[in-house]
């Protein structure tokens, strides 16, 4: 099965731009996506299809993949950007749906 | 705007069956333009996928949980429901329902807030 690889853990000053990285074998030949989750609350979509934003998500928020990695990158930080960030994609070869570990926020 | 809802029982006995229903506002669970997702997350862990099905019955399941799974549609009620059978701790989980546009890649979008279910004798 198609596996997805997050580093668990990010830390950026405010005003900094975080990255959080996605990993998966060939993973520039699939559309990624990406949730945040805050504490007691469900996903919410930031970013679909690599790079596209939902209505109503900040321009901070953007996204790419190449090759083996997919990046979602924060620009000008804020504290409430703090949170858990997933990929995810939509393995066709099984119809399945992927995620991946996680990696949880952390503005200093 | 879709909106989701989850709803079942909290608490779940060990080797019991667990059943959840997602109640669906703002569209028609008969569209074809979405299919209808379960997601899991254990507490302080990660998201799994489930499984997913389509308004004619089509479904899609994790081969972890495959065969404990099932997710059905009533369209009458503009539900989807998921069972999981044989329950453990294991399973003690937030679990969510979500939308997944046809026409998309994948995403799931929107989510319900997520109903906790625990495992315990």
């Amino acid at each position: 099965s198609y596996v997805l690889t997050q580093p668990p853990s990010v830390s950026v000053a405010p005003g900094q731009t975080a990255r959080i990285t996605c990993g998966g074998n060939n993973i520039g030949s699939k559309s990624v996506h990406w949730y945040q989750q805050k504490p007691g609350q469900a996903p919410v979509l930031v970013v679909y299809d690599d790079s596209d934003r939902p209505s109503g998500i900040p321009e901070r928020f953007s996204g790419s993949n190449s090759g083996n990695t997919a990046t979602l990158t924060i620009s000008r930080v804020e504290a409430g950007d703090e949170a858990d960030y997933y990929c995810q994609v939509w393995d066709s070869s099984s119809d399945h749906q992927v995620f991946g570990g996680g990696t949880k926020l952390t503005v200093l | 705007q879709l909106q989701l809802q989850e709803s079942g029982p909290g608490l779940v006995k060990p080797s019991e069956t667990l059943s959840l229903t997602c109640t669906v506002s703002g569209g028609s669970i008969s569209s074809s333009s979405y299919y209808w997702g379960w997601i899991r997350q254990p507490p302080g862990k990660g998201l799994e996928w489930i499984g997913s099905i389509y308004y004619s019955g089509s479904t899609y399941y994790n081969p972890s949980l495959k065969s404990r799974v099932t997710i059905s549609v009533d369209t009458s009620k503009n539900q989807f429901s998921l069972k999981l059978s044989s329950v453990t701790a294991a399973d003690t989980a937030v679990y969510y329902c979500a939308s997944i546009a046809v026409a998309g890649t994948g995403w799931f979008d929107p989510w319900g807030q997520g109903t906790l279910v625990t495992v315990s004798s």
